[in-house]
């Protein structure tokens, strides 16, 4: 069966930091991935894609990887704050108006 | 700049009842779609749009229907509420056809008793 592994449980660090979430997939073959911040109540809101031919892909602090291999991605965000406190969903691209969004992992960054 | 703006925010209804939750974007967009999110699952497309007059099933659309009778606004009607319809649910758009960013609203919490 097609499945996003997100880990469930909460990623917790400490401030300055790097944090590193996981995104694991089985039977999809995505053209692209995307990975959004969501706020409590609010909306996610996107931040990086990166597509299947592509390995690394960075904005500022954010960096993400993309094993089509492994079937996984990695996005990490160094030096971290706690502003950067929020969940973080991975989403599988596999075509037209295809989008498959991961449940998500919740990251605290402690002061 | 609006963006998405959905409306009403929260909304409790009984079995059976009936609503309309509207989607409207200021950015132009062809595309929109409407999501449910539920506690320890995904996002999960309900219905999508690639532009005025047109609308196709996503991956759970039983009990749900929707309208794009103008290109700004995308309409998620429940035409008679269950239960298992409690979530939170989350209109979209985008500028093409997901390749793109999806730009979200805020989002409807919606109970069913």
């Amino acid at each position: 069966s097609q499945k996003i592994e997100q880990n469930s449980e909460a990623l917790n660090i400490q401030e300055g930091k790097t944090a590193t979430l996981t995104c694991n997939y089985t039977n999809y073959s995505p053209a692209y991935l995307q990975w959004y911040r969501q706020d409590p109540g609010r909306g996610p809101v996107f931040l990086l894609l990166i597509r299947e031919n592509e390995k690394e892909k960075r904005k500022e602090r954010l960096k993400v990887t993309f094993d089509t291999t492994l079937k996984q991605s990695l996005f990490h965000i160094t030096a971290s704050q706690p502003a950067d406190s929020a969940t973080y969903l991975c989403a599988l691209g596999e075509g037209y108006n295809k989008l498959i969004f991961g449940a998500g992992t919740r990251l605290a960054v402690h002061p | 700049n609006a963006g998405v703006t959905q409306t009403p925010k929260f909304r409790v209804l009984k079995t059976g009842q009936s609503m309309t939750l509207l989607c409207a974007q200021d950015m132009n967009h062809e595309y929109m779609y409407w999501y449910r999110q539920d506690p320890g699952m995904g996002l999960r497309l309900i219905h999508y749009s690639v532009g005025e007059g047109t609308t196709a099933k996503g991956e759970v659309p039983d009990g749900y229907n929707v309208s794009r009778l103008k290109k700004q606004n995308f309409l998620l009607g429940l035409e008679s509420a269950a239960p298992s319809q409690t979530s939170v649910y989350f209109c979209a758009s985008s500028s093409t056809t997901g390749n793109e960013k999806l730009f979200f609203g805020s989002g409807t919490q919606l109970s069913v008793l």
